[in-house]
């Protein structure tokens, strides 16, 4: 299995800020990785694609690059709206198809 | 409106079963591969399975933790994908949300989930 590693786990960040979010994975997945967010007591919502592509509605500040086994979810200026929980998810490879740990974007 | 509603959800005891709905709107259901994901209370995101579209067989696939448990089944006619849950543990607890597959190379996989349901909350506890 091909296992998702996010870091950090959580990060403090401020209204304006540019926040980095990485998602290793265990072995080589291509571009085949997602990114999604998620609110308290919300689904998920999909945010990239392919590693990179923006999905359809998703504002301009949300950014994913990467290939391999290293990939990065930028937030290029944090908006209130955006403190939430952020998921990478492999489709490389599976059963099983795997998500990262999540990475929990408070406020300071 | 692209919509998924799940329901189904409940409390029920270890080792009995409960089938979950997920309804469909908004889209030719039968185009698409669905998924099922759980998050069990407080913790993160577990794939649990999905079924192909019949275009690409309307086979199915599971996690570990679920197969020979578990089975997804669909309705194209009726725009439902179920997930038939038996000999339940308690470690199943979590919420249980359907998803629409995005499969941008059309070959019957997986690239990300863009559409999700609302979740619908299974309790397995004695």
């Amino acid at each position: 299995d091909i296992q998702m590693t996010q870091s950090p786990s959580s990060v403090s960040a401020s209204v304006g800020d540019r926040v980095t979010i990485t998602c290793r994975a265990s072995q080589g997945i291509s571009s085949w990785l997602a990114w999604y967010q998620q609110k308290p007591g919300k689904a998920p919502k999909l945010l990239i694609y392919a590693a990179s592509s923006l999905q359809s509605g998703v504002p301009s500040r949300f950014s994913g690059s990467g290939s391999g086994t290293d990939f990065t979810l930028t937030i290029s200026s944090l908006q209130p709206e955006d403190f939430a929980t952020y998921y990478c998810q492999q489709a490389n490879s599976f059963p099983p198809l795997t998500f990262g740990g999540g990475t929990k974007v408070e406020i300071k | 409106e692209v919509q998924l509603v799940e329901s189904g959800g409940g409390l029920v005891q270890p080792g009995r079963s409960l089938r979950l709905s997920c309804t469909a709107s908004g889209f030719t259901f039968g185009d698409y591969a669905m998924s099922w994901v759980r998050q069990a209370p407080g913790k993160g995101l577990e794939w649990v399975g999905f079924i192909r579209s019949k275009a690409y067989g309307g086979t199915t696939e599971y996690a570990a933790s679920v197969k020979g448990r578990f089975t997804i089944s669909r309705d194209d006619s009726k725009s439902i994908a179920y997930l038939q849950m038996n000999s339940l543990k308690t470690e199943d607890t979590a919420v249980y949300y359907c998803t629409r597959v995005m499969d941008t190379a059309m070959v019957g996989s997986i690239d990300a989930f863009d559409i999700w349901g609302q979740g619908t909350m299974v309790t397995v506890s004695s």
